[in-house]
């Protein structure tokens, strides 16, 4: 079983819906969580940390479910220049962060 | 002034040469991370580096060589490249590792074809 797994999509939504994934993770003892966003041929660049108690920023909600092992992100009000592929990425030890393989998310006028 | 550089952007090179990539990061971080992101998009931690100490060595092939001259710098050396090393190649930057790291800075990405 992969340390980390993400349904790798693609999400094809209208622009205004609501998009939600989810991607979990095979270690219980996984310490830290992060959503990242790559654009195509670019780089990742952190999206958001995911906190026990759930956070939020501005349209992106990102929860953690450590009971299933899961970390989950919403997008509200999607936008065109949402459109990308999005990373989860665990940390198990003080060694180690792992990367999901990646959700790509498609935004239509 | 870019965080994290890394040269070459794009490199095209032939089966069996020898090439380096390098990485600099000017953000004070104490730790260092080369991945590889293959056609399918995932991203694979090759190494990782702990002010100029190995911390992680994945299962690579010993043709790929990891050099950290100071906590500043990591480059990676390949040897005798094959078709299957094609790929794109990042490296990036953390305040510290593993759970402690925060976030991740990456640089842009070295592109390599093997023909």
């Amino acid at each position: 079983r992969k340390e980390v797994e993400q349904d790798p999509g693609p999400f094809n939504v209208p622009e205004g819906a609501t998009v939600a994934f989810n991607c979990t993770y095979s270690n219980s003892a996984s310490q830290s969580f992060f959503w990242y966003r790559q654009d195509c041929r670019k780089e990742p660049k952190l999206l958001m940390s995911v906190y026990s108690s759930g956070n939020e920023d501005g349209r992106f909600t990102a929860q953690l479910n450590r009971a299933s092992q899961y970390i989950s992100l919403l997008i509200r009000d999607s936008k065109l220049s949402d459109s990308a592929t999005y990373l989860c990425v665990v940390t198990f030890n003080d060694y180690k962060l792992s990367f999901g393989a990646g959700t790509t998310v498609t935004v239509r006028a | 002034d870019t965080a994290v550089s890394q040269t070459p952007k794009y490199l095209v090179t032939q089966m069996g040469n020898d090439k380096s990539i390098k990485c600099e990061q000017n953000l004070g971080h104490d730790t260092m991370y080369w991945y590889k992101q293959d056609s399918k998009k995932f991203l694979k931690i090759m190494f990782s580096y702990n002010n100029k100490e190995l911390i992680i060595n994945e299962t690579v092939p010993n043709r790929f060589s990891p050099k950290s001259p100071d906590k500043a710098h990591l480059n990676l050396h390949i040897n005798s490249l094959e078709l299957g090393d094609s790929a794109v190649y990042f490296c990036a930057s953390s305040r510290d590792r593993g759970s402690l790291a925060g976030e991740l800075f990456f640089g842009e990405g070295s592109r390599l074809t093997v023909l």
